[in-house]
């Protein structure tokens, strides 16, 4: 059963590209978070979704980034236009249920964008 | 005032020492998580936690929710235990607030 999939691992994209990070829940699992670590400081929020659904997006800067979760295949982050403050390490967890008690959350080993 | 505070922010250890990590939290939760983060890896969950205590080989965690603390202890610790440690609660929102992590090195 493999676990929590984010590609790429690492992006390189010059200021004014598009990023596309992608993420496969682990199986079974129905409900993915998008949380962006910026050098130096901690874990923040970005999105909560499940399949079609974007359940909470509050943490998204309002403009530029976008998630989706489709029906088939990965969910995916999508950064327009990145400048040089999206760089940053951005993890994908995934959990099999809303939030039960005893369902624990599933980290991505993250996927490390740098924007020259 | 973060809604997650982690004491200390740095930690240096012999190896063998008893370690302590602690976590206060001003929020109401539903649970809480210690996370292990290794110098640019992913990050793994240790521990989830809505009472009491929770033991895995040499890690312990304990959370009081009345007082609205956990601590995560590390007995005989080693250096392959070096890695940033965060406490991370989740209310009832479903998203997870993370503290600003603890970063432990275990000197041989």
């Amino acid at each position: 059963n493999a676990g929590v999939m984010q590609n790429p691992r690492h992006l390189v994209r010059r200021r004014g590209q598009e990023a596309r990070l992608r993420c496969s829940p682990m199986k079974g699992h129905s409900h993915v978070y998008w949380y962006r670590q910026l050098p130096e400081e901690g874990l923040k929020f970005m999105v909560y979704l499940q399949k079609e659904n974007i359940i909470d997006e509050s943490g998204m800067p309002k403009e530029r980034f976008s998630a989706e979760f489709p029906k088939e295949g990965p969910s995916i982050l999508r950064i327009q236009q990145v400048v040089r403050g999206d760089s940053a390490a951005y993890f994908c967890a995934s959990s099999p249920d809303q939030g039960a008690l005893g369902n624990t959350i599933y980290f991505g080993e993250g996927s490390w964008l740098t924007v020259v | 005032k973060n809604e997650v505070e982690q004491s200390p922010q740095n930690l240096t250890a012999q190896e063998g020492e008893f370690i302590t990590i602690n976590c206060s939290y001003s929020v109401g939760i539903s649970a809480l998580h210690w996370l292990q983060q290794h110098p640019g890896g992913g990050i793994v969950s240790l521990f989830m936690l809505s009472s009491g205590k929770k033991k895995h080989g040499r890690l312990i965690a304990t959370i009081n929710i009345q007082e609205k603390h956990s601590s995560l202890h590390i007995t005989a610790s080693h250096p392959r235990d070096s890695a940033v440690y965060i406490c991370a609660v989740r209310g009832s929102a479903r998203q997870l607030t993370f503290g600003s992590g603890t970063q432990l090195t275990v000197l041989p």
